[in-house]
């Protein structure tokens, strides 16, 4: 079945680490997407990636980075300048244009201890 | 100026009613769509259903509805015959199709209790 891994389901973090979080997708899609969530509140764009070797920042880039080598696979690293990274991150991937919204993954809760 | 707003954080309904969630949004790109996702949980981002700016009907999917108003930017989720597998939160969000930056903006959730 086609969908969205991402990997670990959890992931603790010492200050002062950077780690990375998982996305594989098998779906084919063009555009992946980095989203992060704080509890009760709506999700915000980290990064996005439209192809293969392109990617641009969304509204709270600042302390993590991605790469895009391969279309399948969409990684995040968050780095030490996160200064506040414990939240829950969604990965997702669509068609370009596609009416029907993205898929998502089933997220990675991170956190900092 | 926020793109999607959800201005009720919580509400609650008995079992086998409906129940409408709000949703109001801004934009000035013509064409657009409209999307719900519900999020139980276990965190995974559920697609419910999605309503195209030129759309002329309602959309539909089984038990949920959107009830479009253009003119008023509103973009209601209804729930009919409420289970209490519904216990969610749920996601307004949309995506601008002419600006071509191909994201989708949330708004900050409706939590949905279903009383038995």
């Amino acid at each position: 079945d086609g969908g969205i891994t991402q990997s670990p389901k959890y992931l603790f973090r010492k200050e002062g680490q950077n780690v990375t979080l998982s996305c594989e997708q098998n779906l084919n899609h063009d555009a992946m997407y980095w989203y992060r969530q704080d509890p009760g509140q709506g999700l915000r764009l980290i990064y996005y990636s439209q192809i293969v070797n392109d990617f641009q920042k969304g509204d709270i880039a600042e302390g993590y980075s991605v790469s895009r080598e391969k279309k399948e696979s969409f990684p995040l690293t968050v780095t030490s300048a996160q200064k506040n990274p414990t939240a829950f991150y969604l990965c997702a991937s669509s068609l370009p244009r596609e009416h029907y919204g993205y898929t998502f993954g089933s997220g990675t809760r991170l956190t900092v201890v | 100026a926020q793109k999607i707003t959800q201005t009720q954080p919580g509400m609650f309904v008995q079992e086998k009613e409906a129940v409408t969630l709000d949703c109001t949004y801004d934009t000035s790109d013509p064409s657009y769509g409209l999307f719900w996702y519900k999020q139980p949980s276990s965190g995974e981002m559920i697609f419910l259903i999605y309503q195209g700016s030129y759309d002329q009907q309602n959309a539909t999917e089984g038990r949920y509805s959107l009830n479009f108003q253009k003119a008023r930017k509103s973009a209601n989720l209804v729930i009919s015959a409420s289970q209490l597998g519904d216990s969610a939160m749920y996601f307004c969000a949309m995506r601008e199709f002419q600006t071509g930056a191909n994201n989708l903006f949330f708004g900050t959730g409706t939590r949905l209790t279903v009383i038995p």
